[in-house]
């Protein structure tokens, strides 16, 4: 149990149609931080919040993808007009990386038809 | 920015044999690093942790990893593989976004076959 949920587990939806992801992490944590990873690859860092303060967004994040999160706890990731290349798992990480423990949640598996 | 580079995207071993799974890094100085699994369809799970305290790093499930800083190396060791071992196994570093944030750089992975 690495203390987050994320829901939907799996999400299959046609290209155009807009997704809503959401990550809780189980203890209160300042930061947050999304990553996308795809077939055959690591995780890529998508987006990073502080609190309730999205401090960061990496260049994977085009302006189809928005990321909230409300009073600094839960947070949801929407991706909209979805396209075939936004398949991937999009992994939710709460707490700090910096020589700690950085943990995962289990992920939400994207798959655009 | 750092990278990791990862030898060998599918490694197979002889249930029983010893588990080696490459990792390279670069850094000018020391990092800290990571080894993660991933079972299918999954999150990702620590498996162990580099922060300057100790070269030789145990984890769990039998694991360990030893930090070459001459090499700039982190590779992972098992002496006797279990068939619960095959999954996806990915090296990561700690790093800083453009903007100076932290956040983690992963290698490719590699996935792991165990031969009964």
């Amino acid at each position: 149990d690495t203390g987050v949920s994320q829901n939907p587990r799996h999400k299959i939806t046609k290209r155009g149609q807009n997704v809503t992801f959401r990550c809780d992490p189980i203890s209160e944590h300042n930061r947050l931080y999304w990553y996308r990873q795809t077939l055959g690859q690591g995780p890529e860092f998508l987006t990073y919040f502080q609190n309730e303060a999205q401090l960061e967004k990496s260049r994977l994040l085009s302006d189809r993808f928005s990321a909230e999160r409300p009073k600094g706890s839960f947070s949801t990731l929407e991706i909209q007009r979805t396209e075939q290349g936004d398949s991937a798992m999009y992994l939710c990480a709460p707490g700090p990386p910096q020589g700690n423990e950085q943990f995962f949640g289990p992920g939400t598996r994207l798959t655009v038809l | 920015a750092q990278s990791v580079t990862q030898l060998g995207s599918h490694v197979s071993v002889s249930e029983g044999a010893l588990v080696l799974l490459r990792c390279n890094y670069s850094s000018s100085v020391p990092p800290y690093l990571f080894w993660y699994v991933q079972y299918p369809n999954q999150g990702l799970q620590l498996l162990l942790k580099y922060t300057s305290a100790a070269t030789l790093v145990k984890g769990i499930n039998g694991f360990e990893a030893e930090f070459k800083k001459s090499e700039t190396s982190f590779h992972l060791t098992k002496p006797s593989a279990h068939m619960s071992d095959a999954a996806e196994y990915f090296c990561a570093v700690s790093d800083l976004t453009n903007f100076g944030n932290e956040k983690l750089t992963f290698g490719t992975g590699t996935r792991l076959t165990i031969i009964p």
